[in-house]
């Protein structure tokens, strides 16, 4: 159980593109997700916290015009990167919770690659 | 705030040796932890967790100490094989879950 997907694993584009990365909770319903970025060899940093239903909470120094979330489902969350950049290039991993306890359980994570 | 390194520390043993890796944590009102492992180019995966009203928690060959005192965590996995190579991160959660990632150690398992 407690499995998390996401789509695509990787992506890659043209700069000044926008991207969508879909995280899908599978087998339970998640009411909490959340978006991480992680450059290589660095910690997973927080992006966003998105409650189903309502607008995600960003973290400091995160455009929320720039990295767009929608939690419509309690199985879906979306972030899409609008107008993407080189320097918008990194992984990132969705992770789903509320499932009555306090962990996490993390998507495969998607590598984007802008040129 | 959140962790942020600018590189991995690294820990290197031989099969079958114990590892240990260790966490420090900064928010004392902290009260539950855990530990992920993360495969390169994969999504973390969860290895064990303990409560802050514990010191020690055993799993299949894996256990977690908490030393409330120094804020200090440490991961020990007994008979390290080479597919526990990988990326070991704990986390910090104070309520809800919203989890804070340590900086992660590099383990390397030496056959």
């Amino acid at each position: 159980g407690a499995v998390v997907s996401q789509h695509p694993s990787r992506v890659i584009c043209k700069s000044g593109t926008s991207v969508k990365i879909e995280c899908r909770s599978l087998d339970f319903q998640a009411t909490t997700m959340f978006w991480y970025r992680q450059f290589p060899k660095q910690s997973l940093m927080l992006m966003a916290t998105s409650n189903e239903g309502s607008k995600a909470t960003y973290e400091q120094g995160v455009e929320k015009d720039k990295f767009l979330i929608n939690h419509a489902s309690l199985t879906l969350s979306t972030l899409t990167v609008t107008s993407a950049h080189p320097e918008d290039s990194s992984f990132y991993i969705c992770s789903a919770g509320g499932r009555g306890g306090r962990e996490q359980f993390f998507g495969p994570g998607t590598r984007l690659t802008v040129l | 705030g959140e962790s942020v390194g600018l590189h991995l520390p690294t820990l290197s043993v031989q099969e079958g040796d114990n590892s240990i890796i260790n966490c420090a944590y900064s928010n004392s009102a902290s009260d539950y932890f855990i530990w992920y492992k993360q495969e390169s180019g994969k999504g973390p995966q969860f290895i064990i967790d303990i409560r802050s009203n514990m010191d020690k928690r055993q799993g299949q060959r894996v256990t977690v100490l908490l030393n409330k005192t120094v804020k200090h965590l440490s991961l020990q996995i007994a008979a390290t094989q080479p597919g526990d190579s990988a990326v070991y991160f704990c986390a910090e959660n104070t309520g809800g879950s919203r989890l804070t990632f340590g900086e992660g150690t590099q383990l390397t398992v030496n056959p």
